[in-house]
């Protein structure tokens, strides 16, 4: 069973441009995680945020959450052409698994 | 440099045959996942570890085995009872603190022939 649901499915900006990415969650969780894989790679972990805290900044990332309404989104401010990704938020319900939702494809045009 | 080796890149099967997948980690994390991604999916969870000699099922282990006899390894064998094996497969790691993130390699991809 899918944890998070991004929204939207696919995203396409300017160079310079904000993007944003929601996501919602089924159940509670621990902690919510955001990564990001550049096609055909790995997964490279983001940000942490823990259902105790409403906001985290991360350089040009900051990320929120509202566990009352079982949300999180991810803003990545003057985007690059070099954050053109997958984004996947993934929450942790007991201390140890992880359920990815479906992603979000963000490309960013020069 | 720490990491996490996933081996081979890229893997080919013939029908009824089992594959191994080498999931290699030096980072010292006593938690080891396999997750399965198919296109335009998220990543589903086969099998993890927590430690040496245990592992637990995930959402999706029909098909699969693994083994955890080192701390640095967690191979994962696709058996012919999977029958739509054509997939990538991701390996991750972490510490055991619930509060830190996982570790991903760079997946190995396998195809059916």
């Amino acid at each position: 069973s899918q944890q998070g649901e991004e929204d939207p499915q696919a995203l396409s900006i300017q160079e310079g441009e904000n993007a944003t990415m929601n996501c919602s969650y089924k159940t509670s969780i621990n902690n919510l995680q955001w990564y990001r894989q550049n096609s055909g790679r790995g997964l490279v972990h983001l940000i942490l945020i823990r259902s105790n805290e409403r906001e985290k900044h991360s350089g040009r990332l900051r990320v929120t959450l509202d566990t009352s309404k079982k949300s999180s989104s991810l803003l990545i401010t003057a985007s690059r052409a070099a954050d053109t990704a997958s984004y996947f938020c993934a929450g942790l319900s007991g201390y140890s698994t992880l359920t990815f939702g479906k992603g979000t494809m963000l490309l960013v045009s020069p | 440099d720490g990491g996490i080796t996933q081996s081979p890149k890229y893997l080919f099967r013939k029908e009824g045959q089992n594959v191994t997948l080498s999931c290699e980690q030096n980072l010292n994390h006593d938690a080891m996942y396999w997750y399965r991604q198919d296109p335009g999916q998220g990543l589903r969870l086969i099998y993890y570890s927590q430690i040496v000699n245990d592992f637990q099922k995930g959402d999706i282990a029909e098909g699969y085995s693994v083994s955890r006899e080192k701390k640095e390894s967690f191979p994962l064998t696709v058996t012919s009872a999977q029958k739509n094996p054509t997939a990538f497969y991701l390996c991750a790691s972490k510490v055991t603190s619930s509060n830190q993130p996982q570790h991903f390699g760079d997946g190995t991809r396998l195809s059916i022939l």
